[in-house]
C-alpha cells in the first residue's frame, strides 16, 4: 500500500519568507499528486494538483514540483503570510486503485 | 458554486441512538467518499462509491454504514455509535475514483 510521509511535523517562519514543504511517497505508479490545505476544524481546500505527466503546477505564490522517480514532491511557498498558516496535506493515488492516502501534513505558522 | 454540503456540522449523541450524516454534492462527480480524522491517526477512509449502487469499504468500516441510491447523496449512518466514533468526518468528492478531489467541511461527532 501507499504510504505517503511529510517532513517537516509543523513549520514556523516570519512572514516574507519563502518556504518549502515537502511530500514523499513510496510507490511512484500514482496517478497524480495533490496538494491541500486544511484550516483548524475545517474541510480540505484542493491548492494544486500535479498529474503523474508533468513535473509542476503553479498557481500564484504557490509552486508544486513531482519526481516520480525519488518518489517525492515539494510545495513552495514564496513571500509566505501570516494568512497562510494552515495545515498542507499531500495525497498520492495509485493507478486503478481506490489508495488516495494522505500524508500527516506540515503545521505551517507564518509570524507577522 | 461547486458545493460539497455535510450536515450536521457539529453533534453530541449517545451512545447507541442511531445517526446519519448526509453529504450532497452538486458537481455531478461519480466518486464519493467518506474520512474520518483523528489526531496522530490523519485521514483514514470509511466507505467509497465509485457510483450509484455501488459503494466499498475502506480502512476503517467498522461500525458504519453507507448509500448511494442517487448520484448527488451519500449518507454515512451509525446504527449504534460508541464513544471510539467520537471524530471529525468528511465526505469528499471527485470526478472519477483520484481525481482532484472536493472536501466537505466537515461533521464533528462526539458519542459520550
Amino acid at each position: 500500500k501507499q504510504e505517503v510521509t511529510q517532513i517537516p511535523a509543523a513549520l514556523s517562519v516570519p512572514e516574507g519568507e519563502n518556504l518549502v514543504l515537502n511530500c514523499s511517497f513510496t510507490d511512484s505508479a500514482i496517478y497524480n499528486l495533490q496538494w491541500f490545505r486544511q484550516d483548524p476544524g475545517k474541510g480540505l481546500t484542493s491548492l494544486l494538483l500535479i498529474q503523474s505527466s508533468q513535473r509542476e503546477q503553479t498557481s500564484g505564490r504557490l509552486n508544486a514540483s513531482l519526481d516520480k522517480s525519488s518518489g517525492r514532491s515539494t510545495l513552495y511557498i514564496a513571500a509566505s503570510q501570516p494568512g497562510d498558516s494552515a495545515t498542507y496535506l499531500c495525497a498520492a493515488p495509485l493507478y486503478n486503485n481506490n489508495d488516495m492516502r494522505f500524508g500527516a501534513g506540515t503545521r505551517l505558522t507564518v509570524k507577522p | 458554486e461547486a458545493q460539497v454540503t455535510q450536515n450536521p456540522r457539529y453533534l453530541i449523541t449517545v451512545t447507541g441512538k442511531k445517526l446519519t450524516v448526509t453529504c450532497s454534492q452538486n458537481m455531478n462527480h461519480e466518486y464519493m467518499s467518506w474520512y474520518r480524522q483523528d489526531p496522530g491517526l490523519g485521514l483514514r477512509q470509511i466507505y467509497y462509491s465509485m457510483n450509484v449502487e455501488v459503494t466499498d469499504k475502506g480502512d476503517v468500516p467498522e461500525g458504519y454504514k453507507v448509500s448511494r441510491k442517487e448520484k448527488r447523496n451519500f449518507p454515512l449512518i451509525l446504527e449504534s455509535p460508541s464513544p471510539n466514533q467520537t471524530s471529525l468526518y468528511f465526505c469528499a468528492t471527485g470526478r472519477k475514483m483520484n481525481t482532484e478531489a472536493f472536501f466537505g467541511q466537515g461533521t464533528r461527532l462526539t458519542v459520550v
